[in-house]
């Protein structure tokens, strides 16, 4: 069963404007989530998390909205850059694993 | 800084082949684990260990083997390589607590013919 769902397998958005990545999930007692960013031929690099006890953080151009009672997370990147084209991974901690969505393609077109 | 050292980078086995996939981190954590990364799917837990001497399974270790000897390394054994275990594999280690991220290193791609 995939408890950590990303729904969008690609998104464009022209460089400057906000690039928004959804995720949802589906087991309640996930207490992190978190975002990786991949580029090809590497290991994906973490980006930003938040707490299950908090609905936001931020860190630069990144923020991440966590929804508890839609089991919903989002990553707003703003303004996006050419250099933020990659696979972006949304991950779920629970008490000793992290499970990943699919994963969304963010091409950002200069 | 090595960080999450993975060897080899690329390999070819025969169906029934067996092969271990090597992973070294430096960093001193205690929690380790390995992911297969599958078009579509996304990284897919196969094992994790929280410790030396402590392994448990993840979402798809059917076919995978194991050991945690030391603090330092984490093998993947496959003891007869099917088709199906075709993909990149990633190796990955963390703190472990609370909200460490884990951190990566760059990849097995392994073909089964």
């Amino acid at each position: 069963d995939q408890q950590v769902k990303q729904n969008s397998p690609s998104l464009s958005v022209q460089e400057g404007r906000i690039s928004i990545l959804n995720c949802d999930y589906t087991n309640s007692m996930f207490d992190y989530f978190l975002w990786y960013k991949k580029y090809p031929a590497e290991g994906p690099t973490f980006l930003i998390s938040i707490s299950s006890i908090k609905d936001k953080n931020e860190d630069g151009r990144f923020t991440v909205f966590l929804n508890k009672s839609a089991k919903h997370l989002s990553l707003h990147i703003v303004p996006s850059q050419p250099g933020d084209s990659a696979v972006y991974f949304c991950a779920a901690k629970g008490n000793n694993d992290m499970r990943f969505g699919a994963g969304t393609r963010l091409t950002v077109k200069p | 800084n090595a960080g999450v050292t993975q060897t080899p980078k690329f390999q070819v086995l025969k169906t029934g082949q067996s092969m271990t996939l090597q992973c070294a981190q430096d960093m001193n954590h205690e929690y380790m684990s390995w992911y297969r990364q599958d078009p579509g799917m996304g990284l897919r837990l196969i094992h994790y260990s929280v410790g030396a001497g402590i392994t448990d399974q993840g979402e798809v270790p059917n076919g995978y083997n194991v050991s945690r000897s030391t603090t330092e390394d984490f093998p993947l054994r496959l003891l007869s390589a099917a088709p199906s275990q075709t993909s990149v594999y990633f190796c990955a280690s963390s703190r472990g607590r609370g909200s460490s991220p884990l951190h990566f290193g760059n990849g097995t791609r392994l073909t089964v013919t």
